[in-house]
């Protein structure tokens, strides 16, 4: 199993550019999110996926979209990208909510850098 | 998810004991307490968690107050492969909306001196 893949694991983008964010995982999971995490802080909530087809927003969605055409893969886009944005992106995947006895399963991560 | 609150930072020597606090004094009796750690440059991963008693596995211990408004994450033998920041995240039995994915903190960044 290749687990939580991300790609790419650097881009540079220019203001007002869009691009995607590419998140896929083989462990058959209905749960997956995408995190952002800004330099000395913890993991923000962009948005999540219960499942193919349902997605929600999270903590910070503004700037992102994201949907879920398949179990295994679940794209972040971003469409005018602002150096806010600059941050490092996480996706995870979970075979049900993390709760009692289901792990989140993480990404390497995407280092964005908006200029 | 309930608060929890952590140190910023610790240190250990390599090869000794880590005791990695964390109160939860808002903790609910359904909620579980896990925690994640988040090696240099890489996305967080597992490392253990509980519901009343104390747990243990490959990687770690954790020991739960009689109350459960704390716990204390156990490295028995520090490396320096250890060095990460340590998340506490408390996890309520059937959350739903965003509260299903799991909520991070600032954790505790823990410095293993050789």
């Amino acid at each position: 199993n290749a687990g939580v893949t991300q790609t790419p694991k650097f881009q540079v983008l220019k203001t007002g550019q869009s691009m995607t964010l590419q998140c896929a995982q083989d462990m058959n999971h209905e749960y997956m999110s995408w995190y952002r995490q800004d330099p000395g802080m913890g993991l923000r909530l962009i948005h999540y996926s219960v499942g193919a087809g349902i997605t929600d927003q999270g903590e910070v969605p503004n700037g992102y979209n994201v949907s879920r055409s398949t179990t295994e893969d679940f794209p972040l886009r971003l469409l005018l990208a602002a150096p806010s944005q600059t941050s490092v992106y996480f996706c995870a995947s979970s075979y049900g909510p993390v709760s009692m006895n289901t792990e989140a399963f993480f990404g390497q991560g995407t280092r964005l850098t908006v200029v | 998810d309930a608060k929890t609150t952590q140190p910023n930072s610790m240190e250990s020597n390599e090869e000794e004991p880590v005791h990695l606090p964390c109160n939860h004094s808002t903790i609910s009796g359904t909620d579980y307490i896990h925690w994640y750690r988040q090696l240099p440059s890489q996305g967080p991963e597992y490392v253990i968690h509980g519901l009343t008693s104390n747990v243990n596995n490959r990687m770690a211990s954790l020991a739960i107050a009689e109350d459960r408004k704390s716990s204390t994450l156990i490295l028995h033998r520090a490396t320096l492969r250890d060095a990460a920041v340590y998340y506490c995240i408390l996890r309520g039995r059937g959350d739903y909306g965003s509260a299903r994915q799991l909520t991070f903190g600032s954790g505790t960044q823990l410095t293993v001196l050789p």
